[in-house]
Order: C-alpha cells, then sequence, then structure tokens
C-alpha cells in the first residue's frame, strides 16, 4: 500500500523568509509525487510533481520541491515566502509500479502555511 | 478550476435524506473522482471511474453510490444521509494519454460543503 505522512499540521514562516513544508512516502515502485495548494474556499490547485530525471522539480508561484529517494522525502520549498503563500498544501504519491486499478494518488493529511507580515 | 464545475455549492440536509452531488467537467478528460475532505484527514477517496463502464470503490464507498451519466459527468449519492458525512467534498478528473498526461495531474472542483443535521 502507498502512504504520505506531512509531520507538521501548520508551518509559520515570516514574509521573505524561505519556507519549507514536509513530505515523506511510501509505494513499493517508483514514486509519482505531487504538491497541491488549496486556498480557502477553493478546489485543490497542481503546484508541481515529479515522475523521474532532475531531483529538483521547479512548479507555479515560485514553489519548488525536493526529491530524496533515500529518505523517501519531498519537501516543498520556497526561497521567499508571501503573505499571499498562506494556504492549505498536500503532498501526493502514486506508485508508478501500478496501472489499471492501482493508478490512484494517495494524499497526505495537509500542512496549513501561515506567513506572517 | 473552472473547467470543473460541482453543484450545489453548499447543502443544508437532515439525517435520512437522499442526496445526490453533481460534477461536471469541460477538459474532456476519461478520468474522474470523488473525494471527502474532513479537517485533520486529508482527502480521502470514495468512488472513481476511469471512463463511462468504468467505476471502482475507493477507500470509503460505503454509504455512497456514484453514477457516471457520460464522460463529462459523474454524480456522488448519499442514499440515506448521517451526521458523519458531513464534509468537503471534490470531484476531481484527470487524462490518460502520452506525455504528462499520464501521470494522473487531477484537476479539482471547487467543492461542495454538505452538512448533515
Amino acid at each position: 500500500a502507498q502512504s504520505v505522512a506531512q509531520p507538521e499540521d501548520q508551518v509559520n514562516v515570516a514574509e521573505g523568509n524561505p519556507l519549507t513544508v514536509k513530505c515523506t512516502y511510501s509505494v513499493s515502485g517508483n514514486p509519482y509525487l505531487f504538491w497541491y495548494v488549496q486556498y480557502p474556499n477553493r478546489g485543490l490547485q497542481f503546484l508541481l510533481k515529479y515522475i523521474t530525471g532532475d531531483n529538483l522539480v521547479k512548479g507555479s508561484y515560485g514553489f519548488e520541491a525536493e526529491f530524496n529517494k533515500s529518505q523517501t522525502s519531498f519537501h516543498l520549498k520556497k526561497p521567499s515566502a508571501l503573505v499571499s503563500d498562506s494556504a492549505l498544501y498536500f503532498c501526493a504519491v502514486r506508485d508508478g509500479g501500478l496501472t489499471g486499478g492501482g493508478n490512484k494518488l494517495t494524499f497526505g493529511t495537509g500542512t496549513q502555511l501561515k506567513v506572517e507580515l | 478550476d473552472a473547467d470543473v464545475t460541482q453543484t450545489p455549492r453548499n447543502r443544508i440536509t437532515k439525517t435520512g435524506k437522499r442526496i445526490m452531488l453533481e460534477c461536471s467537467q469541460t477538459k474532456g478528460h476519461d478520468r474522474m473522482y470523488w473525494y471527502r475532505q474532513d479537517p485533520g484527514l486529508g482527502l480521502r477517496l470514495i468512488y472513481y471511474s476511469f471512463d463511462v463502464k468504468d467505476i471502482n470503490k475507493g477507500e470509503i464507498s460505503d454509504g455512497y453510490s456514484v453514477s457516471r451519466q457520460a464522460q463529462a459527468k459523474f454524480s456522488l449519492s448519499l442514499e440515506s444521509a448521517i451526521p458523519n458525512q458531513t464534509a468537503l467534498y471534490f470531484c476531481a478528473t484527470s487524462d490518460y494519454g502520452s506525455g504528462s498526461g499520464r501521470f494522473d495531474e487531477q484537476f479539482f472542483g471547487p467543492g461542495t460543503r454538505l452538512t448533515v443535521l
């Protein structure tokens, strides 16, 4: 079975400082990893994904994520946080070795990011 | 994402009532999903459909049923609503084909907030 862990319910950071939102995963095969963001009263929006290749993935709004296979992690990062980045962030994983009925995403429980002035 | 719409956006109902939540998409995707979101639990998959003739249970399908009326429409029903089905419900779609579409990047609707009294 595949799973995702987001160990922090909330992350607080000052505007202009770097931010990191942590994610670790577990899959049997190769991981396909995703980050989504949810703003208040909105659906989830795709930020970025890792399928293969370069371990540093760049996505929307200046976000990036680093895939670390040995630590089974896919942490979301941004060099300089903005107040407008405040939202709920979800990590998700799919086992790249599965097809058909196994071709589903598993989401983490979410991390609330709060960026303050 | 305006390409995925959900109706109603908010619904308050009573225990024992039958409720239908509707989802429509204009993205031309074959795959559609229903999730529920609860605080601290993230998103959990209720049902998913890989095409009009393919419907599958997710991790929490008990008490729910679905209908895939067309490629663009996927409805979720609560046959007899109960209070612990109070949640935020999301519909999502994804493509399957060549290129990045086969990696299950999902596109979410704005959500339906359901309250069962």
